[in-house]
Protein backbone atom coordinates (compact mmCIF):
# COMPACT_ATOMS: atom_id res chain seq x y z
CA UNK A 1 0.00 0.00 0.00
CA UNK A 2 1.00 3.64 0.13
CA UNK A 3 -1.10 5.84 2.32
CA UNK A 4 -0.88 9.26 3.18
CA UNK A 5 -2.60 11.04 6.00
CA UNK A 6 -2.87 14.37 6.77
CA UNK A 7 -4.01 16.78 9.93
CA UNK A 8 -6.07 18.46 10.28
CA UNK A 9 -8.67 17.76 7.76
CA UNK A 10 -10.15 21.33 8.04
CA UNK A 11 -8.85 24.21 10.09
CA UNK A 12 -10.45 27.43 10.67
CA UNK A 13 -8.41 30.07 12.24
CA UNK A 14 -8.06 33.72 12.86
CA UNK A 15 -6.33 36.37 11.10
CA UNK A 16 -2.92 36.41 12.87
CA UNK A 17 -2.49 33.50 14.36
CA UNK A 18 -0.30 30.37 12.70
CA UNK A 19 -1.26 26.41 11.79
CA UNK A 20 0.53 23.62 11.66
CA UNK A 21 -0.32 20.84 9.01
CA UNK A 22 1.19 17.32 9.10
CA UNK A 23 1.40 15.02 6.87
CA UNK A 24 2.26 11.72 7.31
CA UNK A 25 3.42 8.04 4.90
CA UNK A 26 1.69 5.48 7.14
CA UNK A 27 2.78 2.65 5.06
CA UNK A 28 6.15 3.55 3.34
CA UNK A 29 9.28 5.89 3.87
CA UNK A 30 9.43 9.00 1.74
CA UNK A 31 12.68 10.95 1.36
CA UNK A 32 11.00 13.23 -0.75
CA UNK A 33 7.59 14.64 0.48
CA UNK A 34 5.99 18.08 -1.99
CA UNK A 35 3.11 20.36 -0.38
CA UNK A 36 0.95 21.88 -2.80
CA UNK A 37 -1.93 24.82 -2.52
CA UNK A 38 -5.49 24.56 -4.86
CA UNK A 39 -7.74 26.91 -5.35
CA UNK A 40 -11.15 26.06 -6.06
CA UNK A 41 -11.89 24.79 -9.97
CA UNK A 42 -7.63 24.97 -10.52
CA UNK A 43 -5.39 22.76 -10.56
CA UNK A 44 -2.50 21.73 -7.81
CA UNK A 45 0.01 24.66 -7.74
CA UNK A 46 3.65 22.85 -5.90
CA UNK A 47 4.33 25.21 -3.24
CA UNK A 48 8.04 23.21 -1.95
CA UNK A 49 9.37 20.41 -2.04
CA UNK A 50 10.76 18.38 1.44
CA UNK A 51 13.36 16.36 1.85
CA UNK A 52 14.13 14.80 5.13
CA UNK A 53 17.01 15.90 7.33
CA UNK A 54 17.14 19.41 4.97
CA UNK A 55 15.96 22.69 4.05
CA UNK A 56 12.88 22.61 1.84
CA UNK A 57 13.24 23.82 -1.64
CA UNK A 58 10.50 26.52 -2.47
CA UNK A 59 8.68 27.59 -5.62
CA UNK A 60 9.01 30.84 -7.14
CA UNK A 61 6.87 33.03 -5.37
CA UNK A 62 6.32 31.02 -2.39
CA UNK A 63 7.37 33.08 0.97
CA UNK A 64 10.05 30.44 2.91
CA UNK A 65 9.52 32.54 6.25
CA UNK A 66 5.46 32.81 5.88
CA UNK A 67 5.07 28.44 4.62
CA UNK A 68 7.56 27.27 6.83
CA UNK A 69 8.30 23.16 5.92
CA UNK A 70 10.24 20.49 8.36
CA UNK A 71 10.72 16.77 7.22
CA UNK A 72 12.20 15.48 10.36
CA UNK A 73 11.90 11.66 9.65
CA UNK A 74 11.20 9.52 6.69
CA UNK A 75 7.24 9.54 7.49
CA UNK A 76 6.66 13.16 8.51
CA UNK A 77 6.53 16.30 7.28
CA UNK A 78 5.01 19.56 8.77
CA UNK A 79 4.02 22.54 6.86
CA UNK A 80 3.42 25.71 8.97
CA UNK A 81 1.75 28.75 7.75
CA UNK A 82 2.91 31.55 9.82
CA UNK A 83 0.50 34.79 10.80
CA UNK A 84 -2.40 33.45 8.23
CA UNK A 85 -4.00 36.15 6.75
CA UNK A 86 -7.13 35.44 4.79
CA UNK A 87 -5.89 35.37 1.05
CA UNK A 88 -4.29 32.50 2.58
CA UNK A 89 -7.34 30.47 2.41
CA UNK A 90 -7.48 27.58 0.57
CA UNK A 91 -7.02 23.67 -0.14
CA UNK A 92 -3.35 22.14 1.34
CA UNK A 93 -2.74 18.75 -0.03
CA UNK A 94 1.26 17.10 0.54
CA UNK A 95 2.10 14.19 -0.89
CA UNK A 96 5.10 11.60 -0.64
CA UNK A 97 7.57 9.75 -2.91
CA UNK A 98 8.86 6.65 -2.23
CA UNK A 99 12.65 6.31 -1.82
CA UNK A 100 13.80 5.45 -5.15
CA UNK A 101 10.31 5.69 -7.19
CA UNK A 102 8.61 8.71 -8.69
CA UNK A 103 4.91 8.44 -8.16
CA UNK A 104 3.57 10.46 -5.90
CA UNK A 105 0.53 9.36 -3.48
CA UNK A 106 -1.21 12.35 -1.76
CA UNK A 107 -2.76 12.85 1.05
CA UNK A 108 -7.03 13.79 1.42
CA UNK A 109 -5.66 17.38 1.42
CA UNK A 110 -6.15 20.19 4.63
CA UNK A 111 -8.98 23.15 3.87
CA UNK A 112 -7.84 25.96 5.58
CA UNK A 113 -10.37 28.90 6.09
CA UNK A 114 -8.49 32.23 7.72
CA UNK A 115 -11.42 34.82 9.23
CA UNK B 1 3.69 27.13 -24.94
CA UNK B 2 3.17 25.18 -21.09
CA UNK B 3 4.99 22.03 -20.30
CA UNK B 4 1.77 19.83 -20.25
CA UNK B 5 -1.25 20.74 -22.09
CA UNK B 6 -4.82 19.57 -21.06
CA UNK B 7 -8.29 20.46 -21.97
CA UNK B 8 -10.33 21.63 -18.68
CA UNK B 9 -13.81 19.95 -20.00
CA UNK B 10 -16.16 19.96 -18.70
CA UNK B 11 -16.52 16.59 -20.85
CA UNK B 12 -20.18 14.78 -19.90
CA UNK B 13 -20.88 11.23 -20.86
CA UNK B 14 -23.66 8.89 -20.49
CA UNK B 15 -22.83 6.08 -18.51
CA UNK B 16 -22.26 3.55 -20.56
CA UNK B 17 -19.70 5.49 -22.49
CA UNK B 18 -16.17 4.80 -23.76
CA UNK B 19 -14.19 7.84 -22.53
CA UNK B 20 -10.84 9.77 -23.65
CA UNK B 21 -9.09 11.94 -22.21
CA UNK B 22 -5.80 13.30 -23.42
CA UNK B 23 -2.57 15.44 -22.29
CA UNK B 24 0.03 17.22 -24.80
CA UNK B 25 3.62 18.38 -23.56
CA UNK B 26 6.53 19.91 -25.24
CA UNK B 27 9.62 18.64 -23.05
CA UNK B 28 10.79 15.21 -24.81
CA UNK B 29 12.74 14.03 -22.22
CA UNK B 30 9.41 13.22 -20.12
CA UNK B 31 9.74 9.13 -19.48
CA UNK B 32 7.26 8.33 -16.75
CA UNK B 33 3.78 9.29 -17.34
CA UNK B 34 1.07 9.27 -14.59
CA UNK B 35 -2.96 9.57 -14.34
CA UNK B 36 -4.37 10.88 -11.18
CA UNK B 37 -8.55 11.11 -10.24
CA UNK B 38 -9.41 13.93 -8.05
CA UNK B 39 -12.76 13.72 -6.27
CA UNK B 40 -14.12 17.22 -5.24
CA UNK B 41 -12.47 18.26 -2.09
CA UNK B 42 -10.11 15.00 -2.02
CA UNK B 43 -6.38 14.24 -3.05
CA UNK B 44 -5.97 12.98 -5.94
CA UNK B 45 -5.81 9.09 -6.35
CA UNK B 46 -2.60 7.21 -8.48
CA UNK B 47 -4.60 5.11 -11.18
CA UNK B 48 -1.99 4.34 -13.90
CA UNK B 49 1.76 4.71 -14.16
CA UNK B 50 3.54 4.12 -17.76
CA UNK B 51 7.15 4.22 -18.44
CA UNK B 52 8.15 5.37 -21.82
CA UNK B 53 5.65 4.31 -24.90
CA UNK B 54 2.84 2.11 -25.39
CA UNK B 55 -0.03 0.41 -23.41
CA UNK B 56 -1.30 -0.33 -20.05
CA UNK B 57 -4.37 -1.95 -19.03
CA UNK B 58 -5.99 -2.17 -15.44
CA UNK B 59 -9.40 -3.09 -15.72
CA UNK B 60 -11.97 -0.32 -16.86
CA UNK B 61 -8.53 1.98 -17.64
CA UNK B 62 -6.11 1.94 -20.37
CA UNK B 63 -2.95 4.37 -20.38
CA UNK B 64 -1.53 5.16 -23.91
CA UNK B 65 1.85 6.78 -24.41
CA UNK B 66 2.92 8.16 -27.85
CA UNK B 67 6.48 9.66 -27.08
CA UNK B 68 7.12 10.12 -31.14
CA UNK B 69 3.89 12.82 -30.81
CA UNK B 70 3.95 13.79 -27.44
CA UNK B 71 0.72 12.63 -26.42
CA UNK B 72 -0.96 10.67 -23.75
CA UNK B 73 -4.54 9.16 -23.21
CA UNK B 74 -6.37 7.40 -20.41
CA UNK B 75 -9.48 5.64 -21.90
CA UNK B 76 -12.49 4.21 -19.68
CA UNK B 77 -15.00 1.86 -20.74
CA UNK B 78 -17.91 1.09 -19.52
CA UNK B 79 -18.25 4.52 -17.87
CA UNK B 80 -19.93 4.68 -14.46
CA UNK B 81 -21.62 7.63 -12.60
CA UNK B 82 -18.42 7.01 -9.86
CA UNK B 83 -15.87 7.98 -12.29
CA UNK B 84 -17.13 11.57 -12.04
CA UNK B 85 -14.16 13.01 -10.96
CA UNK B 86 -11.36 15.53 -12.57
CA UNK B 87 -8.49 13.49 -13.94
CA UNK B 88 -4.76 14.86 -13.93
CA UNK B 89 -2.21 13.67 -16.46
CA UNK B 90 1.53 13.87 -14.56
CA UNK B 91 5.16 13.20 -15.89
CA UNK B 92 8.76 13.32 -14.72
CA UNK B 93 11.67 13.17 -16.43
CA UNK B 94 13.54 10.94 -14.16
CA UNK B 95 13.34 9.24 -10.85
CA UNK B 96 14.83 11.59 -7.77
CA UNK B 97 15.78 15.06 -7.92
CA UNK B 98 13.91 17.83 -9.37
CA UNK B 99 14.18 15.78 -12.40
CA UNK B 100 11.84 13.10 -10.35
CA UNK B 101 9.01 15.89 -9.69
CA UNK B 102 6.30 15.49 -11.57
CA UNK B 103 4.70 17.90 -13.77
CA UNK B 104 0.90 17.90 -13.91
CA UNK B 105 -1.47 18.66 -16.16
CA UNK B 106 -4.43 21.19 -15.54
CA UNK B 107 -7.45 18.53 -14.96
CA UNK B 108 -10.10 17.54 -17.11
CA UNK B 109 -13.53 17.29 -15.16
CA UNK B 110 -15.49 14.10 -16.08
CA UNK B 111 -19.28 14.08 -15.55
CA UNK B 112 -21.01 10.38 -16.36
CA UNK B 113 -24.73 11.32 -16.16
CA UNK B 114 -26.74 7.89 -15.35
Amino acid sequence: GAVVSQHPSRVICKSGTSVKIECRSLDFQATTMFWYRQFPKQSLMLMATSNEGSKATYEQGVEKDKFLINHASLTLSTLTVTSAHPEDSSFYICSARKTGRNEQYFGPGTRLTVT
Amino acid sequence: QKEVEQDPGPLSVPEGAIVSLNCTYSNSAFQYFMWYRQYSRKGPELLMYTYSSGNKEDGRFTAQVDKSSKYISLFIRDSQPSDSATYLCAMSQNYGGSQGNLIFGKGTKLSVKP
